[in-house]
């Protein structure tokens, strides 16, 4: 079967500081892998999503990057985190089966200081 | 551009009480309608799914069904329980948009014995 893993969990990080946030997928090859993040308060907003290695679509222009070294393997990262980078980050992966639902990890709490 | 609206929460009521999420989209062409659920300190699982007008998705005991002239989708439970705690979010994908799903807000749930 299928599975997904993220980590760290939870994560405090000072301003400035850099990130790496990975995610890995099991079962499966050449899934579409899917950054998004929750703000407190908000609902989540998809980042970064990859086709395949190396190809790498940013949604929306910020302060992090995403990569994909390998097929199963999805990278988030920032040079200097901001505040305004806190929140709930979720990794996700699809199939290429048509209307195959999305799966979710089970999240990392990031917290900039 | 495409976008979801559900109610806002926090929903509190009581054991085996009726529910009923609110959620209306805006979408310019055909899309797939999903409710996913999100429990505490958890990533999001997918609860159900409608992929054309008048679908009705289900599980566990949750229905909701695609209004495509009321462009609508809201959640529903006969009878809630106390582990039906959590955060319900609607979403939409265009057809063939795979994991780019948009997402409300997302509502929570709070039941109470």
């Amino acid at each position: 079967s299928q599975t997904i893993h993220q980590w760290p969990a939870t994560l405090v990080q000072p301003v400035g500081s850099p990130l790496s946030l990975e995610c890995t997928v099991e079962g499966t090859s050449n899934p579409n892998l899917y950054w998004y993040r929750q703000a407190a308060g908000r609902g989540l907003q998809l980042l970064f999503y990859s086709v395949g290695i190396g190809q790498i679509s940013s949604e929306v222009p910020q302060n992090l990057s995403a990569s994909r070294p390998q097929d199963r393997q999805f990278i988030l990262s920032s040079k200097k985190l901001l505040l305004s980078d806190s929140g709930f980050y979720l990794c996700a992966w699809i199939s290429g089966v048509r209307n195959s639902p999305l799966h979710f990890g089970n999240g990392t709490r990031l917290t900039v200081t | 551009g495409d976008s979801v609206t559900q109610m806002e929460g926090p929903v509190t009521l009581s054991e085996e009480a009726f529910l009923t999420i609110n959620c209306t989209y805006t979408a310019t062409g055909y899309p797939s309608l999903f409710w996913y659920v999100q429990y505490p300190g958890e990533g999001l699982q997918l609860l159900l799914k409608a992929t054309k007008a008048d679908d009705k998705g289900s599980n566990k005991g949750f229905e909701a069904t695609y209004r495509k002239e009321t462009t609508s989708f809201h959640l529903e439970k006969g009878s809630v329980q106390v582990s039906d705690s959590a955060v319900y979010f609607c979403a939409l994908s265009e057809n063939n948009q795979g994991g780019k799903l948009i997402f409300g807000q997302g509502t929570e749930l709070s039941v109470k014995p």
